[in-house]
């Protein structure tokens, strides 16, 4: 049973700050790795994606991977109200599965 | 920019009767997924769909449940016979390739009474 699991919140930041968020997921050989952000009501739309190690940069968002310790993370840099969301961690196992694997989420709040 | 759609937002039904939810991909894109996301709880995989046949399911996705793409844009999910457990939002997707970036939908809100 693959399993990706995320600290469920809700984080609190203020407004400027920069929100860390984390997702450890099980399967080993996962290939690839997802951001999604989710208003509340609404669809995942992508943040970003990672699939080698390292740190991968898009604006004011950072996603860093360590497949050694099966761990991504999503940084948000001047973090805004608007980032105010639930933040779902996706893996892609690849290896003939065609599915995304879904955590939970942590809901993020940015307070002004 | 090119999105994924689907209709209708809000579909309510009684226990036991059939339903539709209907989505057009993104035209380019050749694989499709449904996801389901129960009311508080993570977004679940039901099924994925590539050259007309589907490559992956899960086990909610059992004998109730069908999938159809009847012509060159629609990608449809049947439940035969609905539950009131089958209540959640579904979202379509799709990607261009079997490990793209999959493309999320706004969602059809089933209600089952």
């Amino acid at each position: 049973q693959k399993e990706v699991e995320q600290n469920s919140g809700p984080l609190s930041v203020p407004e400027g700050a920069i929100a860390s968020l984390n997702c450890t997921y099980s399967d080993r050989g996962s290939q690839s790795f997802f951001w999604y952000r989710q208003y509340s009501g609404k669809s995942p739309e992508l943040i970003m994606f990672i699939y080698s190690n390292g740190d991968k940069e898009d604006g004011r968002f950072t996603a860093q991977l360590n497949k050694a310790s099966q761990y991504v993370s999503l940084l948000i840099r001047d973090s805004q109200p608007s980032d105010s969301a639930t933040y779902l961690c996706a893996v892609f196992s690849g290896a003939g599965s065609y599915q995304l694997t879904f955590g939970k989420g942590t809901k993020l709040s940015v307070i002004p | 920019e090119p999105e994924v759609t689907q209709t209708p937002s809000h579909q309510v039904t009684q226990m036991g009767q059939e339903v539709i939810l209907h989505c057009v991909p993104i035209s380019n894109h050749l694989y499709f997924y449904w996801y389901r996301q129960i009311l508080g709880q993570k977004v679940e995989f039901l099924v994925s769909f590539y050259n007309n046949e589907i490559s992956e399911k899960s086990e909610i996705f059992d004998d109730q449940f069908s999938v159809e793409r009847p012509d060159g844009s629609n990608f449809t999910l049947k439940i035969r016979s609905t539950k009131l457990e089958d209540s959640a939002m579904y979202f379509c997707a799709s990607s261009a390739g079997a490990s793209d970036t999959q493309y999320f939908g706004p969602g059809t809100r089933l209600t089952v009474l």
